[in-house]
């Protein structure tokens, strides 16, 4: 089964800067996909960035960039210019490609709390 | 444009009482899935439903049954409530399975069992 870790469970940033989160996970598989959702106090669930494993290009949406190191089986999200707004927890999360009982679901990690000081 | 819409959106219980979360999607999809989030311990999937007819076990399926009503309904009912189940519930849908489509939640049911 696979596995996500983040070991982080908590960072804070100053506005306007940058912040790294860390994720790793641990699977047998080649092909997955890899996401990072973000938690606000409204408890609702917000993708904000998703990587395909046969893609060696790092995703990126706007101000949200990922290092994804396949060999390493690492997945950090880079937040720049932080923002009050991203004040939430995030989680990284696995999704496997093939059959059998773990097809098609979401593994999550532990999650990160992200502090944002203004 | 509703998506998934969890009811209730809070709810207390004694141990032993028994009640359904409800769940609905708006959006065609195939997939929906129920997990449970514990602080420290991220979301975890309880159960889930790849189509319309057909449920499956997750990560912590025990002192849970789900109910697949149709492609838009999704259900879980804890028949014996336990301290143990309290927690944050989500509902989740998503398109193709195994595909880079997203899983699409609801905004939780909060739990507590007294």
């Amino acid at each position: 089964a696979q596995t996500v870790t983040q070991s982080q469970p908590e960072m804070s940033v100053q506005e306007a800067e940058t912040v790294t989160l860390s994720c790793t996970y641990d699977t047998s598989e080649s092909d997955y996909y890899l996401f990072w959702y973000k938690q606000p106090p409204s408890r609702q669930m917000i993708l904000v960035i998703r990587q395909e494993a046969y893609k060696q290009q790092n995703a990126t949406e706007n101000r949200f960039s990922v290092n994804f190191q396949k060999a390493a089986k690492s997945f950090s999200l880079k937040i720049s210019d932080s923002q009050l707004g991203d004040a939430a927890m995030y989680f990284c999360a696995y999704r496997s490609t093939s059959g059998g009982t773990s097809y098609g679901k979401l593994t999550f990690g532990q999650g990160t709390i992200l502090t944002v000081h203004p | 444009n509703a998506g998934v819409t969890q009811t209730p959106k809070f709810q207390v219980l004694k141990t032993g009482q028994s009640m359904t979360l409800q769940c609905a999607q708006d959006m065609n999809h195939n997939s929906m899935y129920w997990y449970r989030q514990d602080p420290g311990m991220g979301l975890r999937l309880i159960y889930y439903s790849a189509s319309e007819g057909t449920t499956d076990k997750g990560e912590v399926p025990n002192g849970y049954n789900v109910s697949r009503l149709n492609k838009r309904e999704f259900s879980l009912r804890l028949e014996s409530a336990a301290p143990s189940q309290t927690s944050v519930y989500f509902c989740a849908s998503s398109g193709p399975r195994g595909g880079n489509s997203p899983l699409h939640f609801g905004n939780g049911t909060r739990l507590t069992v007294t």
